[in-house]
């Protein structure tokens, strides 16, 4: 049973324009989660992260927003640029209450167009 | 700074063969892992490690046995190659506690005919 779900395998963007990543979980003891870019024939980067006691964090043109009552947590980025275009990942973890591993989603294809 | 090196980058195996993949760190991280992605889906955790002498299973680690004599290293082996092993695989690690910020090595392609 998947516990922490990208339910978008892709998605296209226009440059210039808002890409919105989501990505929905099942298990409420997740207190932390996190964003991971991946290039093809690269490993998975960090990207941005946030704990559950706040609902939003920003880093340049990236923003993820966080709403626990829905479990459900989106990735932002604005503008979008071509360098963008990548595989992201949702990943989450029970840190304070649990030390588990990260759980990953299956990713997301961003492609933004020029 | 290297970070997190894997090696090799790429390798074909026949079945019932047996290799290594090999992982070392010079971020001196106590936290190190092995994942794997299959085309179309994310990352599985297989084995991960809290320090050296100590290693646990992760979501799938059928087929796969892992030791962790230093903190650098965390090598990866694969006793007898099956075809559903044919994988991606991740080597990260991070700093001071599970489930936290993980750093990931470039990966390792690896297909079993």
């Amino acid at each position: 049973d998947q516990q922490v779900k990208q339910n978008s395998p892709s998605l296209s963007v226009q440059e210039g324009r808002i890409s919105i990543l989501n990505c929905d979980y099942t298990n409420s003891m997740f207190d932390y989660f996190l964003w991971y870019k991946k290039y093809p024939a690269e490993g998975p980067t960090f990207l941005i992260s946030i704990s559950s006691i706040k609902d939003k964090n920003e880093d340049g043109r990236f923003t993820v927003f966080l709403n626990k009552s829905a479990k459900h947590l989106s990735l932002h980025i604005v503008p979008s640029q071509p360098g963008d275009s990548a595989v992201y990942f949702c990943a989450a973890s029970a840190l304070v209450s649990g030390n588990t591993p990260l759980v990953f989603g299956k990713g997301t294809r961003l492609s933004v167009i020029a | 700074n290297a970070g997190v090196t894997q090696t090799p980058k790429f390798r074909i195996l026949k079945i019932g063969q047996s290799m290594t993949l090999q992982c070392t760190q010079d971020m001196n991280h106590n936290y190190m892992y092995w994942y794997r992605q299959d085309p179309g889906m994310g990352l599985k955790l297989i084995y991960y490690s809290v320090g050296a002498g100590i290693t646990d299973k992760g979501e799938v680690p059928n087929g796969y046995n892992v030791s962790r004599s230093t903190t650098e290293d965390f090598p990866l082996r694969l006793e007898l190659a099956a075809p559903s092993q044919t994988s991606v695989y991740f080597c990260a690690s991070s700093y001071s506690r599970v489930g936290e910020k993980l750093f990931f090595g470039s990966g390792t392609q690896l297909s079993v005919l």
